[in-house]
């Protein structure tokens, strides 16, 4: 079965530095998500992406962070200037159609720890 | 702000017996809910939806129901089998969003041989 690939597993990087993680959804879908879980917490919602542009986003997407779809294949989200509030496991998303008329499939994620 | 709740953090129950994973809402504006199950290390992975205009949605041993005055929905998972065992999330989306999903906290079901 198709499935969301998300690259690396962890990444650890200092307070300030710039991280990009990457996913790659499944190949026909055609929306695209970013979510995250601080630990302990909910899962939480950052942005959506459709049609190369952004779609939604939270009050958690800020300035800091950006995302792009670079080529037809790759999904990346970056975090310009990481704090150690960053820290969390971050979880991309596709669906094939958007309004809830397909299920919204999740990667296994990226660990990012912030030191 | 707990949109959505799931009120038990965990629950036993045995093999072969029904379990019954639970979920209150605060939001009107929500028109479709749905069920993941998480196992550690691992994504969310969908189980089943129900919109709004439903009051029950079954997919082979899962099925939830959905009392909208109650603001309440509920997965009956039936029978139950050991690697059911995992974390499971109730989520909700607003009227004219895509997949901007509200997550509840989780509720952790062990279910035993």
């Amino acid at each position: 079965e198709p499935e969301v690939t998300q690259t690396p597993s962890h990444q650890v990087t200092q307070m300030g530095q710039e991280v990009i993680l990457r996913c790659v959804p499944i190949s026909n879908h055609l929306y695209f998500y970013w979510y995250r879980q601080i630990l302990g917490q909910k899962v939480e919602f950052l942005v959506s992406f459709y049609n190369n542009e952004i779609s939604e986003k939270s009050e958690i997407f800020d300035d800091q962070f950006s995302v792009e779809r670079p080529d037809g294949s790759n999904f990346t989200l970056k975090i310009r200037s990481t704090k150690l509030e960053d820290s969390a496991m971050y979880f991309c998303a596709s669906a094939l159609t958007g309004q809830g008329r397909s299920p919204l499939h999740f990667g296994n994620g990226t660990r990012l720890t912030v030191t | 702000d707990q949109q959505v709740k799931q009120n038990s953090p965990s629950l036993s129950v045995q093999e072969g017996r029904i379990s019954i994973l639970n979920c209150d809402y605060t939001n009107s504006m929500f028109d479709y809910f749905l069920w993941y199950k998480k196992y550690p290390a691992e994504g969310p992975t969908f189980l089943i939806s129900i919109s709004s205009i439903k009051d029950k949605n079954e997919d082979g041993r899962f099925t939830v129901f959905l009392n909208k005055s109650a603001k309440h929905l509920s997965l009956h998972i039936v029978p139950s089998q050991p690697g059911d065992s995992a974390v499971y999330f109730c989520a909700a989306r607003e009227r004219g969003s895509n997949y901007k999903l509200t997550f509840g906290k989780g509720t952790l079901l062990t279910v035993n041989p």
